[in-house]
């Protein structure tokens, strides 16, 4: 079953603009992910944060993470259209140690258009 | 590193032969993880492994499906015998566990007619 929902399934933008994206997930998590995965190819880790984190940088990525809302936002700035990609969130429920495993959900489609 | 490395990259079999999927993962890594992935249920996690032991099977939709790890560079799918509802692209994965995510491979896409 499905864990996280991305929301909206697919977002169409100008370069230049900002994007956000939004997960919303049904059980405590221990972290919560972010995956791109461009057309053809595997995914690729962008960012990581932790139940007791509210928001986390990289570069031009900013991820927060609501847990009484359970529900985190990505948000790509100044898009470029080599940010067309599918994105993913991905949540860390497990029991710890050697139980650790993601669900994924079923991702947005980002299209930076020229 | 290359990276976790997956193949073959395509597969095109007749229903009823067998599959054999390949995943060499990242040197280092103690975690690995087979996902498939369609356009109707999105990613699916089928097995996990643990320092080469199988953690949680609970994925594997059945019988036909079977995952091995005899060491820590090598990790096996197989599929016998092979139906057209087991077209997917099949995912490999590592990771070093806890709070490092996940390097994927590229992926095995396999359809089966």
């Amino acid at each position: 079953s499905q864990q996280g929902e991305e929301d909206p399934q697919a977002l169409s933008i100008q370069e230049g603009e900002n994007a956000t994206m939004n997960c919303s997930y049904k059980t405590s998590i221990n972290n919560l992910q972010w995956y791109r995965q461009n057309s053809g190819r595997g995914l690729v880790h962008l960012i990581l944060i932790r139940s007791n984190e509210r928001e986390k940088h990289s570069g031009r990525l900013r991820v927060t993470l609501d847990t009484s809302k359970k529900s985190s936002s990505l948000l790509i700035t100044a898009s470029r259209a080599a940010d067309t990609a599918s994105y993913f969130c991905a949540t860390d429920a497990g029991s710890g140690g050697s139980n650790y495993k993601l669900t994924f959900g079923k991702g947005t489609l980002l299209t930076v258009n020229p | 590193d290359a990276g976790v490395i997956q193949s073959p990259r395509h597969e095109v079999t007749e229903m009823g032969q067998e599959v054999t999927l390949r995943c060499k993962p990242i040197s280092g890594h103690n975690s690995l993880f087979w996902y498939r992935q369609t356009m109707m249920r999105g990613l699916e996690l089928l097995i996990y492994f643990n320092n080469n032991v199988p953690i949680d099977d609970s994925g594997m939709p059945e019988d036909r499906f079977s995952a091995k790890m005899p060491n820590a560079s090598f990790s096996t799918l197989k599929i016998q015998p092979s139906e057209p509802r087991d077209s997917a692209v099949y995912f490999c994965a590592s990771s070093l566990g806890g709070w490092r995510g996940y390097t994927f491979g590229s992926g095995t896409r396999l359809t089966v007619v």
